[in-house]
């Protein structure tokens, strides 16, 4: 089966950078991706990691190690409009989705 | 370009009762997904469609839920009867080609329901 781990809340303060993690077991790994959800809203794509490494994207980075089986989001310079819920993804013939972090952003 | 429509955008019924689900997703996407998101978690696929054909369903509880997607454009999601766990938002999303990994989605706001 396929399962995913990440924290279920996060708070950090305007400005700072924070860090949210995943682990993931699956079988026929293709990639991670990373989706972020206001509350009330839909979910929104922010990035994919295929290979090992760091993808940025303007103030977010994203971060994947196959053979650890595990990766993270960060986010840079944090703003108010962070605060959601952001959800790591693994792509095995279909996706599966973690339960979410939720991020609380402090003025 | 307009995004991925779904109606209603929420809806209460008591257990038993049926309700349906519709969903219009990006003009030209070829691929169309519904998902069940329960409070606090995050989203599971329950159907996926590529064009008109089903390419997964394996999660979707056949036995009170049903989907299509004729002419391979818009599509709805039946439950019938409904029950009290299936209270959740239903998300639709499309995606351009064939939902691979690098396809990326693009949701619709979702249709929040509530079973009483």
């Amino acid at each position: 089966g396929q399962s995913l781990e990440q924290p279920s809340e996060v708070t950090a303060v305007e400005g700072a950078i924070v860090q949210i993690n995943c682990t993931y077991q699956t079988s026929g790994f293709y990639g991670l991706s990373w989706y972020q959800q206001h509350d009330g809203g839909a979910p929104t794509f922010l990035s994919y990691n295929a290979l090992d490494g760091l993808e940025e994207t303007g103030r977010f980075s994203s971060f994947l190690s196959r053979s650890d089986s595990y990766g993270y989001l960060l986010l840079q310079e944090l703003q108010m409009k962070d605060s959601a819920s952001y959800f790591c993804a693994v792509y095995s013939n279909k996706f599966y989705f973690g339960s979410g972090t939720k991020l609380n952003v402090k003025p | 370009e307009a995004g991925v429509a779904q109606s209603p955008r929420y809806k209460i019924i008591e257990k038993r009762q049926s309700v349906a689900f519709w969903c219009n997703p990006i003009s030209g996407h070829a691929t169309l997904y519904w998902y069940q998101q329960i409070l606090g978690q995050g989203p599971k696929l329950l159907i996926q469609f590529q064009n008109n054909g089903v390419v997964d369903d394996s999660q979707l509880p056949k036995d009170r839920f049903s989907a299509e997607r004729l002419k391979g454009v818009d599509s709805t999601l039946k439950i019938q009867p409904a029950k009290l766990e299936d209270s959740a938002v239903y998300l639709c999303a499309s995606s351009l080609r064939g939902g691979g990994d690098t396809d990326t989605q693009y949701f619709g706001p979702g249709t929040r329901l509530t079973v009483l």
